[in-house]
């Protein structure tokens, strides 16, 4: 079993919906992030949270600790919205860093 | 990404040939990370370096060696690379602990 399981791997939605990407988690962390990546794109880094939620635009990040589940959420979803989400979280090593382990990611594809 | 660079963007080599990835970063953060990205696995890391000459190994190091002799790089080595290896390398850079990651716009690298 993955220590990072998301769900769902494929979604897709019409433009204007409300997603929803789940993500849970089986190890102690000192924080949660939310990555996004376009197709054949790099890597982004969405938010980065220990408690509560963050938001930004219309994305929104949610985490629970104590059930160890995060869920990412996109209002009014647009087709540029389309890309890889991956979920990972951290700990911290003994050199000071956060390492991260991801999830295999959730592809979203939103139709016009 | 602003602020880190990789290099080159892409590489098509030979089995059993050395080839040498490159990562820029102009932050000077102490931290940096080289992962492999493979479908069905997510990211997962290889190396990374908490300071210069410091590094240690990820999950999936076997076949790769790193140097980092400034802040500003850390390159990656395969000594004798192999089909396995085909896969896209991204280089992220992170502060100190709860800073977040920046990645790299990353590396296909194809092994024939």
């Amino acid at each position: 079993k993955n220590e990072v399981e998301q769900s769902p791997q494929n979604l897709t939605a019409q433009e204007g919906e409300f997603i929803t990407i789940n993500c849970s988690y089986s190890v102690g962390i000192s924080a949660l992030h939310w990555l996004q990546q376009h197709p054949g794109g790099g890597i982004v880094s969405l938010f980065m949270l220990s408690s509560g939620k963050k938001k930004h635009g219309r994305l929104i990040a949610t985490i629970n600790i104590q059930e160890k589940h995060s869920s990412l959420h996109i209002t009014a979803s647009h087709p540029r919205d389309s890309a890889v989400y991956i979920c990972a979280v951290s700990a911290v090593s003994n050199f000071g860093n956060e390492k991260l382990t991801f999830g295999t990611g959730t592809r979203l594809t939103i139709i016009p | 990404d602003a602020g880190i660079t990789q290099s080159p963007r892409h590489k098509v080599t030979e089995t059993g040939t050395p080839v040498t990835l490159r990562c820029h970063q102009t932050e000077n953060h102490r931290y940096m990370y080289w992962y492999r990205q493979d479908p069905g696995h997510g990211l997962r890391l290889i190396h990374y370096s908490y300071g210069v000459k410091d590094t240690d190994k990820g999950e999936v190091s076997d076949g790769y060696s790193v140097s980092r002799s400034k802040t500003e790089d850390f390159l990656l080595t395969l000594e004798s690379a192999t089909s396995s290896q085909t896969s896209v390398y991204f280089c992220a850079i992170s502060g100190a602990s709860y800073y977040g990651y920046t990645f790299g716009s990353g590396t296909r690298l194809t092994v024939v």
